[in-house]
Order: C-alpha cells, then sequence, then structure tokens
C-alpha cells in the first residue's frame, strides 16, 4: 500500500539514450511533481501538474518532458541523456490547497 | 532558485543530546516546512508552521518560526540514533504551494 511508488529505483544508462521513469500516488491526490536532487542534496522542481495539467515548468532543457496520463501517474521521458543529468529524482503528490507533500523513493539515474 | 539556507550544513551530536537547525529565507512566506530525508529514501514531512504561528511542538520536535528575521529554528530534544538523517527546510511563498528548499543539514547522532 506504497503512497507514492516510482520505477526504477536505479537507471544505468549510455550517453545519448532515451529513458523513461514512473510515478504513481494512491493519495487521491491532484497534485503532482518532479524534482532533481543533485549530488550536494541540492532539491530543484522540474514540473508540477494538477489535474493533468501542467502548473510548474521551470528551466529545465526539453529533452525532459512529463507526461500525465491520469491524475494518479505522473512519468519522466527524459530524450539524449546527458551526463549532467546524473542525479536523484523525486516524484511527490500533494492536494492543491494543502502544503504537505508526499515523496516517492527517488529513482537513482546514472549516466555513463 | 534557492532561497532557504539551513545552518549548519553537518552536525554530529551525542545520542541523548538536542539537535537545533537553522534555516533563513529571504521573502515573506505562507508557511514554512520541516521535512527529513533519510539515506537513500525520500523526503518526509514532519510539521509545518503557518506565517502567522511562532511555535508548534509536534513530539520530540519543536519548531519556531520569526518573520521579522526571516528565519526558522528545528529542535529535536532527546536525540536518537534513527533521528540521523538530513533535514530541510521549505517555504511556500503563494497559493500555488510552490516549495522552495534549502540545501539541508547533514545530522549524524552517536550511539
Amino acid at each position: 500500500d506504497t503512497a507514492v511508488s516510482q520505477t526504477p529505483k536505479y537507471l544505468v544508462t549510455q550517453m545519448g539514450n532515451d529513458k523513461s521513469i514512473k510515478c504513481e500516488q494512491n493519495l487521491g491526490h491532484d497534485t503532482m511533481y518532479w524534482y532533481k536532487q543533485d549530488s550536494k542534496k541540492f532539491l530543484k522542481i522540474m514540473f508540477s501538474y494538477n489535474n493533468k495539467e501542467l502548473i510548474i515548468n521551470e528551466t529545465v532543457p526539453n529533452r525532459f518532458s512529463p507526461k500525465s496520463p491520469d491524475k494518479a501517474h505522473l512519468n519522466l521521458h527524459i530524450n539524449s541523456l546527458e551526463l549532467g543529468d546524473s542525479a536523484v529524482y523525486f516524484c511527490a503528490s500533494s492536494q492543491m490547497g494543502l502544503a504537505e507533500q508526499f515523496f516517492g523513493p527517488g529513482t537513482r539515474l546514472t549516466v555513463l | 532558485s534557492q532561497q532557504g539556507e539551513e545552518d549548519p550544513q553537518a552536525l554530529s551530536i551525542q545520542e541523548g543530546e538536542n539537535a537545533t537547525m537553522n534555516c533563513s529565507y529571504k521573502t515573506s512566506i505562507n508557511n514554512l516546512q520541516w521535512y527529513r530525508q533519510n539515506s537513500g529514501r525520500g523526503l518526509v514531512h514532519l510539521i509545518l508552521i503557518r506565517s502567522n504561528e511562532r511555535e508548534k511542538h509536534s513530539g520530540r520536535l519543536r519548531v519556531t518560526l520569526d518573520t521579522s528575521k526571516k528565519s526558522s529554528s528545528l529542535l529535536i530534544t532527546a536525540s536518537r540514533a534513527a533521528d540521523t538523517a538530513s533535514y530541510f527546510c521549505a517555504i511556500t511563498m503563494d497559493s500555488n504551494y510552490q516549495l522552495i528548499w534549502g540545501a539541508g543539514t547533514k545530522l549524524i547522532i552517536k550511539p
């Protein structure tokens, strides 16, 4: 009964490849997020979706494309992976109007 | 952009002692939250304090907020080895509840 789940947990791939990370939440929340945490532990918002609509789109290369098929899912597709994309990516969800966010366990992406 | 800053960056104390972490920010806020991140895990919400509140308690946690100084502190009393983690503050500035995060304090509790 995991609240926010992500797959895969680890992803090791070569530069130039395309990969996807999936996120699902079973909390009934209407808002989902993708964050990137770098090696210094800085946590940076990338995208946020509310009811399947994009509401936050920070300065992120357009190689990153989020897709929200429904309110419970927010997937992240990354094209032409670069070394600098190596990081831990976290999915989170919340209910709009309530500030607390619930995080997934993270996906550690390593680009070789 | 990073608007929250925690200090210290790292803190190592003996089990049973109290741990205090601070967070400073640069703008007016709606609320401020503290989260914990255990190694290799996602973040877990600990406590939220609204801009019109000055102090809040939850178990062994005590959070204070001084909006005039734009700062908050998180106090963990009677620390335990299981409190070893990174602690992050996050602020919200407007009604869309986008969180702006600090860089975190790494807390190590020595048994």
